[in-house]
């Protein structure tokens, strides 16, 4: 079964820092490109980091740039995502996602086509 | 940054209804990276639509995409009772940010 499960979440002090892990099974993980996506409680869905399957092309929201840092171990079929600098506004629902390549008429299109169950990060004094 | 702004932000619909959700964009989007997707309270995002008509695999074929441009559209033809739920487009561009739009709620009438 293609899989991904979350860790790490919980509660941490603004200003702290968190680790969250994300474990892949079930496909040939080194074979695609990974995001981070968060939700806030009662929002909508916030794109933060992309990483390329081969780590050579790393992306990352405003919102995150310079505190988050996306990494992955290919040889262990992990996504990770170090969260540092923490603030009120990063506490979230916290979901790696896939991103799908389906080849149609010669082209690729994308779309993210597997989720994790996602992990809660609550930033709070 | 490509901004995407679905209408209406709630729907209250019975079963059998048909449904149409609009994302128009900030700026025009490739349709290969247009994207929508289906989310249950307490659960993950599903992936329905990809180049934006495109059913994932698994899908019902009464959901359907259209749309180029700026202006997309989510259509489901007879709404059936696990249907209810929020619905995202998202648009994953040639250059970051890939950004959602702000959802639009399918409820129950």
């Amino acid at each position: 079964e293609v899989q991904l499960v979350e860790s790490g979440g919980g509660l941490v002090q603004p200003g702290g820092s968190l680790r969250l892990s994300c474990a892949a099974s079930g496909f040939i993980f080194s074979n695609y490109v990974m995001n981070w996506v968060r939700q806030a409680p009662g929002k909508g869905l916030e794109w933060i980091s992309y990483i390329s399957s081969g780590t050579s092309t790393i992306y990352y929201a405003d919102s995150v740039k310079g505190r988050f840092t996306i990494s992955r171990d290919n040889a262990k079929n992990s996504l990770y995502l170090e969260m540092n600098s923490l603030r009120d506004e990063d506490t979230a629902v916290y979901f790696c996602a896939r991103r799908g390549e389906f080849l149609l008429r010669h082209q690729y299109y994308f779309g993210m086509d597997v989720w994790g169950q996602g992990t809660t990060v609550t930033v709070s004094s | 940054e490509i901004v995407l702004s679905q209408s209406p932000g709630t729907l209250s619909l019975s079963p059998g209804e048909r449904v149409t959700l609009s994302c128009r964009a900030s700026q025009s989007v490739s349709s290969n990276y247009l994207a929508w997707y289906q989310q249950k309270p307490g659960q993950a995002p599903r992936l329905l639509i990809y180049g934006a008509s495109s059913r994932a695999p698994g899908i019902p074929d009464r959901f359907s995409g259209s749309g180029s441009g700026t202006d997309f559209t989510l259509t489901i033809s007879r709404l059936e009772p696990e249907d209810f739920a929020v619905y995202y487009c998202q648009q994953s561009g040639t250059s970051p940010p890939w950004t959602f739009g702000q959802g639009t709620k399918v409820e129950l009438k």
